[in-house]
């Protein structure tokens, strides 16, 4: 069966430009949870997503929203970009609020 | 607010070893636990998930445990392999709804062949 699928993989921008993320879940899994990692980081929660409606939500700036779509495929927009903004962003998706959560591979974000 | 550690930081041993990978919790209202692997650069693979019901869980050469009270998770490996090289990862939810995960910081983890 098909991952989490996630694109575009690389992504490179300057400072105060605009990114769109997406993020494809594994077949009927309804939850969606979105991750940043920065360099030598751990993984750190953003937002989750549970039948098309915010759920959780963690240190996800300001300039950042996300949304799930009636095909429970989700995009983080994220604006105003900085250099602190750089990392792996992670798309996980779970069959349900707190059963296991399945990784993308990841969209590597650069900002100039 | 939940913290997560993981001991030790690095582990270098030889092939063919049986090894221990430790984490911690100080929060024991978790509802779940799980353990992931993560190779340089790439993505996060889930190796165990411990619901805070059980004790342990097995899947081939991995064993994790889970001693909820006392807020620690083992993650044992048998017969260490180079390809198990990698940062594992131990995570945490805490309550209820789609909750994210809190991670630690991850043990690099080499074997020598």
């Amino acid at each position: 069966a098909a991952g989490v699928i996630q694109s575009p993989r690389h992504l490179i921008k300057e400072k105060r430009e605009t990114a769109t993320l997406k993020c494809y879940p594994i077949s009927r899994h309804d939850t969606v949870y979105w991750y940043q990692q920065g360099p030598g980081q751990d993984p750190q929660f953003l937002i989750s997503f549970y039948e098309k409606m915010q759920s959780d939500k963690g240190s996800i700036p300001d300039r950042f929203s996300a949304q799930q779509f009636s095909d429970y495929h989700s995009e983080l927009n994220m604006s105003s970009l900085e250099l602190g903004d750089s990392a792996l962003y992670f798309c996980a998706s779970s069959f349900g609020p707190r059963y296991e959560q399945y990784f993308g591979p990841g969209t590597r974000l650069t900002v100039t | 607010k939940q913290e997560v550690t993981q001991i030790p930081a690095a582990l270098s041993v030889p092939e063919g070893e049986n090894l221990v990978l430790n984490c911690s919790f100080t929060d024991s209202a978790i509802y779940n636990l799980q353990w992931f692997r993560q190779d340089p650069g790439k993505g996060l693979t889930s190796l165990l998930l411990i619901q805070s019901s059980q004790r342990e869980q097995t899947s081939g050469r991995l064993n994790a445990s889970l001693d909820k009270s006392s807020g620690r998770s083992t993650l044992y490996i048998a017969a260490s392999q180079p390809g198990d090289s990698a940062t594992y990862l131990c995570a945490v939810i805490v309550g209820g709804g789609a909750d994210g995960l809190t991670f630690g910081k991850g043990t690099h983890l080499i074997i020598q062949p």
